[in-house]
């Protein structure tokens, strides 16, 4: 149990363009999703915490604009790069945690790189 | 200061050996602490969890909590090759709630390689 996908694996897009990545949670109700960047040799920095029906809560730093996150149902939350920069390459990986509880249960991560 | 340290290794034990895994922290109001494996290029897969002070052992795996240090320890028994990965600890305080599930902050992952 406790499985997350995320979808796709790998992307290569070019400078300016969007890239969505989508993250599920297919044996369970995920009622909060987040969404973190993970850098070569670093580890995991939040970005961002969504609720299933409300607005994400972005870390200090995230912008929002840049970032966009929905959260439509209790399965399924979108990231979407908004005119992707190289520096925005990075490994983004997804958590699911349902009902308060505090285990995170993480997808298999989205290596994105920008040309 | 960090508030979560952990060694960055890289840490090279042969198999068979006992592996020690440790973290620190200096924030008293984490009361859930995590160790997640992740190998190259993979998400976080979650190996122990507990709460408050204490052990908790799962197979080859025993998690040690010591608040009134603020350390935690991950001990793996008789590693295996299959066990070279990225061990990262992970925790939360209560109270620190999203709407449905707490904020966790990960120590910076200590690299493990067992060799033959």
């Amino acid at each position: 149990g406790a499985v997350v996908s995320q979808h796709p694996s790998w992307v290569i897009c070019k400078s300016g363009t969007s890239v969505k990545i989508e993250c599920r949670s297919l044996d369970f109700q995920a009622t909060t999703m987040f969404w973190y960047r993970q850098f070569p040799k670093q580890s995991l920095m939040l970005m961002a915490t969504s609720n299933e029906g409300s607005k994400a809560t972005y870390e200090q730093g995230v912008e929002k604009d840049k970032f966009l996150i929905n959260h439509a149902s209790l399965t399924l939350s979108t990231l979407t790069v908004t005119s992707a920069h190289p520096e925005d390459s990075s490994f983004y990986i997804c958590s699911a945690t349902s009902g308060g509880g505090e285990t995170q249960y993480f997808g298999p991560g989205t290596r994105l790189l920008v040309l | 200061q960090k508030e979560v340290e952990q060694d960055p290794g890289p840490l090279s034990v042969p198999e068979g050996a006992i592996v020690s895994l440790n973290c620190t922290y200096s924030n008293s109001a984490f009361q859930y602490f995590m160790w997640y494996r992740q190998y190259s290029r993979k998400g976080p897969e979650l190996l122990m969890y507990t709460y408050s002070s204490g052990n908790k052992e799962d197979g080859r795996f025993t998690a040690q909590v010591d608040k009134s240090s603020k350390y935690i320890s991950l001990f793996i028994r008789d590693s295996q090759p299959s066990d070279s990965a990225t061990y990262l600890c992970a925790m939360s305080a209560s109270g620190e709630l999203t709407g449905g599930g707490n904020k966790l902050t990960f120590g910076t992952g200590t690299q493990l390689k067992v060799e033959l």
